[in-house]
C-alpha cells in the first residue's frame, strides 16, 4: 500500500492564483482530513470528510473548497491565493472503526504565495 | 473545551540522554490521547496512545502514562538517540462522537552525537 499520498510536493504561486492539492489513499479509510501547519502553530484543521460525497468544515476553512466524490480522492482547492495562505498541508485519513483517531498522514505540500 | 498544552522546544540533547516532553491538557470526562512524531521532511505518525486513565502508550522505546489526576500524559524515554530528532506532537480526542483530534503546538528535539 502507499498510503496517503499528495501532490504536488512544492508550489509557488502569485496572488489571486488558484491551485488545486491533491490526496490520494488506498487504505479504504472513510475519513479524510486536510490540516495546515503554520511555524510554532501546530496543525489546524481545514475541512474534513466521514464519507464519498460528505464534508465539513474544520477550524479554519475560509478560502479554501473541497469535493469528496470517491472514498480515495480528497482535493483541495484555493480559489483566490493570498499570502496568509502560505504553509506546509497536509492531508490525512483514518477508519472509523476500531482506532478511528489514528490518522494516516502524508508527505505534505509547501505552498508559498507571493 | 478541549486543549492541550505542551512543553516548548528546541529541546537540545545528548545522544543517551534521558527525555521528557510535557503535555498536559484540558476536557471534560476521560479523553483518548497520542503521542505523533513528525520527522524531517515527513507527515505524521503515530506514535502512541492511551485510551483510560492508568494506561501506558509505548513505542520505539517511548513510554507515556494517562495521569488522570495531574491531567497529564508526558512523553518519556531512557537514553535517545540522534535517529530521535524530530519534532513530537501531544494529541487529543474528547469523549463526543463528533470530537475532532486537537493537536498541541509540537516540540522539536535535537540529538547531537
Amino acid at each position: 500500500n502507499a498510503g496517503v499520498t499528495q501532490t504536488p510536493k512544492f508550489r509557488i504561486l502569485k496572488i489571486g492564483q488558484s491551485m488545486t492539492l491533491q490526496c490520494t489513499q488506498d487504505m479504504n479509510h472513510n475519513y479524510m482530513y486536510w490540516y495546515r501547519q503554520d511555524p510554532g502553530m501546530g496543525l489546524k484543521l481545514i475541512y474534513y470528510s466521514v464519507g464519498a460525497g460528505i464534508t465539513d468544515k474544520g477550524e479554519v476553512p475560509n478560502g479554501y473548497n473541497v469535493s469528496r466524490s470517491t472514498t480515495e480522492d480528497f482535493p483541495l482547492r484555493l480559489e483566490l491565493a493570498a499570502p496568509s495562505q502560505t504553509s506546509v498541508y497536509f492531508c490525512a485519513s483514518s477508519y472509523d472503526g476500531g482506532s478511528p483517531y489514528e490518522q494516516y498522514f502524508g508527505p505534505g505540500t509547501r505552498l508559498t504565495v507571493t | 473545551g478541549n486543549s492541550v498544552t505542551q512543553m516548548e522546544g528546541p529541546v537540545t540533547l545528548s545522544e543517551e540522554a534521558f527525555l521528557t516532553i510535557n503535555c498536559t491538557y484540558t476536557a471534560t470526562g476521560y479523553p483518548s490521547l497520542f503521542w505523533y512524531v513528525q520527522y524531517p521532511g515527513e507527515g505524521l505518525q503515530l506514535l502512541l496512545k492511551a485510551t483510560k486513565a492508568d494506561d501506558k502508550g509505548s513505542n520505539k522505546g517511548f513510554e507515556a502514562t494517562y495521569r488522570k489526576e495531574t491531567t497529564s500524559f508526558h512523553l518519556e524515554k531512557g537514553s535517545v538517540q540522534v535517529s530521535d530528532s524530530a519534532v513530537y506532537f501531544c494529541a487529543l480526542v474528547g469523549v463526543r462522537r463528533d470530537d475532532k483530534i486537537i493537536f498541541g503546538k509540537g516540540t522539536r528535539l535535537h540529538i547531537l552525537p
